[in-house]
């Protein structure tokens, strides 16, 4: 059974870069049949995709936070993890990683494994 | 890319059926059978209820089901229980620019 689990500093002071490792358990980071994302919550408002990465390196963002995020891999950790830069008090939030599917026949286009979130909060 | 339009609450008793909308655009919601939708109880992580318009994983009841019409999705969920009280989310696939949009969440009450 695939887990996944968040962890990071749960305070981030403002300008500087917030940094979470989601640690994949139960299978393999490198089987070449999901991507791995981001995903953040701020209190009591909606989900926002943060990125995406595969195995490969290969990375998307969203546009939005595109300047400010990158997301790396490390395959003999079998970890992915997320740097924002330049954080401000909006990105104070409840950080998700999720497994993303992209063979035929499995959860194609969706979140299936979900880890249990980490919250963290930029303040001085 | 703006988020997709959902209710933001619905209701219904036990035992009827509540329907949750998720609007887009051609560019999302009615340009790929990529949609899913997601149910979250309060300070857990979101649950994959519906992917592709409307297939259920393993494990999730058929009181839960989706549907598309153009820029829009629909979850029903029938027979409503106690324990089906939650936020839904709606996603889309959105193209390799922006892979994923999610939708503004829905809070359904049983009444």
């Amino acid at each position: 059974q695939v887990q996944l689990q968040e962890s990071g500093p749960g305070l981030v002071k403002p300008s500087q870069t917030l940094s979470l490792t989601c640690t994949v358990s139960g299978g393999s980071i490198s089987s070449g049949s999901y991507y791995w994302s981001w995903i953040r919550q701020p209190a009591g408002k909606g989900l926002e995709w943060i990125g995406r990465i595969y195995t490969s390196g290969s990375t998307n963002y969203n546009p939005s936070l595109k300047s400010r995020v990158t997301i790396s891999v490390d395959t003999s950790k079998n970890q992915f993890s997320l740097k924002l830069s330049s954080v401000t008090a909006a990105d104070t939030a409840v950080y998700y990683c999720a497994r993303d599917p992209i063979d035929y026949g499995d959860y194609v286009g969706a979140f299936d494994i979900w880890g249990q979130g980490t919250m963290v909060t930029v303040s001085s | 890319q703006s988020a997709l339009t959902q209710p933001p609450s619905a209701s219904g008793s036990p035992g009827q059926s509540v329907t949750i909308s998720c609007t887009g655009t051609s560019s999302d919601v009615g340009g790929y059978n990529y949609v899913s939708w997601y149910q979250q109880h309060p300070g857990k992580a979101p649950k994959l209820m519906i992917y592709e318009v409307s297939k259920r994983p393993s494990g999730v009841p058929d009181r839960f089901s989706g549907s598309k019409s153009g820029n829009t999705a629909s979850l029903t969920v029938s027979g409503l229980q106690a324990e089906d009280e939650a936020d839904y989310y709606c996603s889309s696939y959105a193209g390799s620019n922006n892979p994923y949009v999610f939708g503004t969440g829905t809070k359904v009450t049983v009444l």
